[in-house]
């Protein structure tokens, strides 16, 4: 079945630690997005790549990196510089020539 | 203001009645248009797009877009409590061809039996 998929589905983080998130896709899409959303707010975006070895800011970047080293692969790093990580992380993917966005099931991180 | 707004909720209908939820949004470039639904603690699901101004239906849903007034409304007819969800409005700035979508809030619809 195509699709992404992302890990874990439940993430825990000690303070000062660096966490990472998976996403994979098997689509062969060549965008990839991350959003963050908190609860009763809708989806922030955090970095997005539009091709292999190329990735952009969003909205809410500080505190995050991210690397796009297969067209498969955009995992997210959540670093220690950000203090208010908790939150439901959502990777998508689009097609080229497409507007629809394909969601993985989401990673939900909280602080220990 | 933001860019894209939607009353938080809760919208509450009865079984069998017409939901509708609106969103508005600020920027006057924005030029494609989605309803995407989203079930607690899952990821959302694209439910309808709309680019022109006027109607789009499909099946028991409506999506309608009025780029002078800068709304894009969302008809649920014969709603059912399976449609009981958050709704996402999201836009996409018609000058960029990152695909990036900005998403409002979300309106929780609670349909009741």
């Amino acid at each position: 079945d195509g699709g992404i998929t992302q890990s874990p589905k439940y993430l825990f983080r000690k303070e000062g630690q660096n966490v990472t998130l998976s996403c994979e896709q098997n689509l062969n899409h060549d965008a990839m997005y991350w959003y963050r959303q908190d609860p009763g707010q809708g989806l922030r975006l955090i970095y997005y790549s539009q091709i292999v070895n190329d990735f952009q800011k969003g909205d809410i970047a500080e505190g995050y990196s991210v690397s796009r080293e297969k067209k498969e692969s955009f995992p997210l790093t959540v670093t220690s510089a950000q203090k208010n990580p908790t939150a439901f992380y959502l990777c998508a993917s689009r097609p080229t020539q497409g507007e629809k966005l394909f969601f993985g099931s989401g990673t939900q991180l909280s602080v220990l | 203001q933001k860019e894209v707004e939607q009353n938080s909720g809760p919208l509450s209908v009865p079984e069998g009645a017409i939901a509708s939820l609106n969103c508005t949004y600020s920027d006057r470039g924005s030029q494609s248009f989605f309803w995407y639904r989203q079930y607690s603690g899952k990821s959302p699901e694209l439910i309808m797009f709309i680019y022109s101004n006027g109607d789009k239906e499909d099946g028991r849903f409506t999506a309608q877009l009025n780029k002078a007034s800068q709304y894009v409304s969302l008809l649920i007819r014969d709603s059912q409590p399976s449609d009981s969800a958050t709704y996402l409005c999201a836009v996409k700035n018609g000058s960029s061809n990152t695909g990036k979508l900005i998403f409002g809030q979300g309106t929780t619809l609670q349909v009741k039996p």
